[in-house]
């Protein structure tokens, strides 16, 4: 099945810093997907972005399905932002989804 | 609406016990997943269900049953669990590989299960 891989597994920035978070994957794709997981568990749904890129706020996503990766860009960082951003994709043969180990990211004030 | 809903939020059980998580979307999704995951840990797929029937086993010991009783509605039947099963598990929707539109996945915000 798919293989996904985040880097960096780990991430400290200063407030207002800029940050940028990769996911690669290991064949096509008809879902790529980037999650904010909050203390409480929630998942809470970023982009979904197969192909391209998105905006919204301070944060953007590219998706270059050809080359295999997603870049999650995070740009004037608040303290807020900390926690767990995981990847997550579906390959074009079954319905599973899988998710990478994620990068936990903190935004010291 | 893109709310997934699960019920209940913490659920504490003994070993002996028998317990069921319960999940409900009302999207229209064809495809409803359940996922565990420990701390510090990404979600680890256990079951897919498409289209009501169960396409996806990955694996996961018998002592986990998952049920789809309409496409609305997923279940996961505990019973005889084990400590180390304490973990948060989630259930998501999506339109699933048939659809030709968006697959986007929508996740409910979990249980909290902890096996005493």
């Amino acid at each position: 099945g798919i293989q996904v891989e985040q880097s960096p597994p780990d991430l400290i920035l200063q407030e207002g810093a800029n940050s940028t978070l990769r996911c690669n994957f290991s064949d096509s794709v008809n879902n790529l997907q980037w999650f904010h997981q909050n203390p409480w568990g929630q998942l809470i749904n970023l982009f979904y972005i197969p192909s391209g890129t998105k905006q919204n706020g301070r944060l953007s996503a590219t998706t270059v399905a050809t080359e295999r990766y997603s870049l999650l860009y995070i740009s004037s960082s608040q303290t807020t932002d900390s926690g767990v951003y995981f990847c997550a994709a579906k390959g074009n043969r079954d319905d599973k989804i899988i998710f990478g180990k994620g990068t936990r990211l903190h935004i010291l004030p | 609406d893109t709310e997934v809903t699960q019920t209940p939020k913490h659920l504490v059980m003994g070993m002996t016990n028998k317990k069921s998580l319960k999940c409900e979307q009302h999207m229209g999704h064809r495809a409803m997943y359940w996922y565990k995951q420990k701390a510090k840990k990404p979600p680890e797929l256990m079951f897919v269900y498409s289209y009501e029937k169960l396409s996806i086993n990955e694996s996961v010991p018998s002592r986990f049953s998952p049920e789809c009783p309409n496409s609305s509605l997923l279940n996961l039947h505990l019973h005889a669990l084990q400590p180390e099963d304490s973990a948060l598990y989630l259930c998501a929707s999506s339109q699933g590989t048939v659809a030709r539109g968006r697959s986007e996945a929508f996740f409910g915000q979990g249980t909290r299960l902890t096996v005493v």
